[in-house]
């Protein structure tokens, strides 16, 4: 069993549709959960940070931790075309940024 | 944001050569480093941590002779694939932590294409 599981689809969605990407996982000592954007042949970019569980909204976007399922989500809302991209999760158990990522999902909004 | 420099973006060699990938953070000091591999439609997979003036930890699996890491300033990382094969070719990607920070402060470089012949 990987430690971070995530579908990597594809995932398409009409613009302007609210799009759910999810994460479980195994190893219950995570703390940081973290979602990247990652366009193709690209580095994935940083889109939300989140300590612990709870709800943290940026934008179009809401992160969502639920420890106690060992379930994280990011909610994207009003999707755009630009928004198109791998979305990885990753995790770790301590602040040193060594990362665990799920698989990524692909997600396609067309216009 | 903080910058995360990595050349050469794309590399093609002959199987057996030496290949040497930079990873550099442009505007900010980065005590760690880290390295990772990404397959085509694969999550990355972390294969060493490196630490500014001591030796890199490898990741289970991840042969150290193969894959040499040097980090011999604090806005500069190495990774040299030695006698590259074709079954290296991959996608290589650095993340740098900014020195003093955790998770939250770590930024990615664009990666690096190595083809192998």
């Amino acid at each position: 069993q990987k430690e971070v599981e995530q579908d990597p689809g594809p995932l398409s969605v009409p613009e302007g549709a609210i799009v759910s990407l999810n994460c479980t996982y195994s190893n219950s000592a995570f703390q940081y959960f973290m979602w990247y954007r990652q366009y193709s042949r690209k580095g994935p970019e940083l889109l939300m940070y989140t300590y612990s569980s709870g709800n943290k909204e940026d934008g179009r976007f809401t992160a969502q931790v639920d420890k106690s399922s060992k379930y994280i989500s990011l909610f994207i809302r009003d999707s755009q075309p630009s928004d198109s991209a791998t979305y990885l999760c990753a995790m770790s158990s301590g602040n040193t940024g060594k990362l665990i990522f799920g698989q990524g999902t692909t997600l396609q909004v067309k216009p | 944001g903080a910058v995360v420099s990595q050349h050469p973006s794309r590399v093609i060699c002959k199987s057996g050569t030496s290949v040497k990938i930079e990873c550099r953070s442009l505007d900010f000091q980065a005590t760690t480093m880290f390295w990772y591999r990404q397959f085509p439609k694969q999550s990355l997979m972390l294969m060493a941590t490196s630490n500014e003036g001591s030796k890199a930890t490898y990741e289970q699996g991840v042969e150290k002779d193969k894959f040499l890491i040097n980090h011999a300033s604090l806005t500069l990382s190495t990774l040299t694939v030695t006698s590259a094969h074709p079954e290296d070719s991959s996608f290589y990607i650095c993340s740098a932590r900014k020195t003093g920070q955790g998770t939250g402060e770590l930024f990615f470089g664009e990666g690096s294409r190595l083809t192998v012949l």
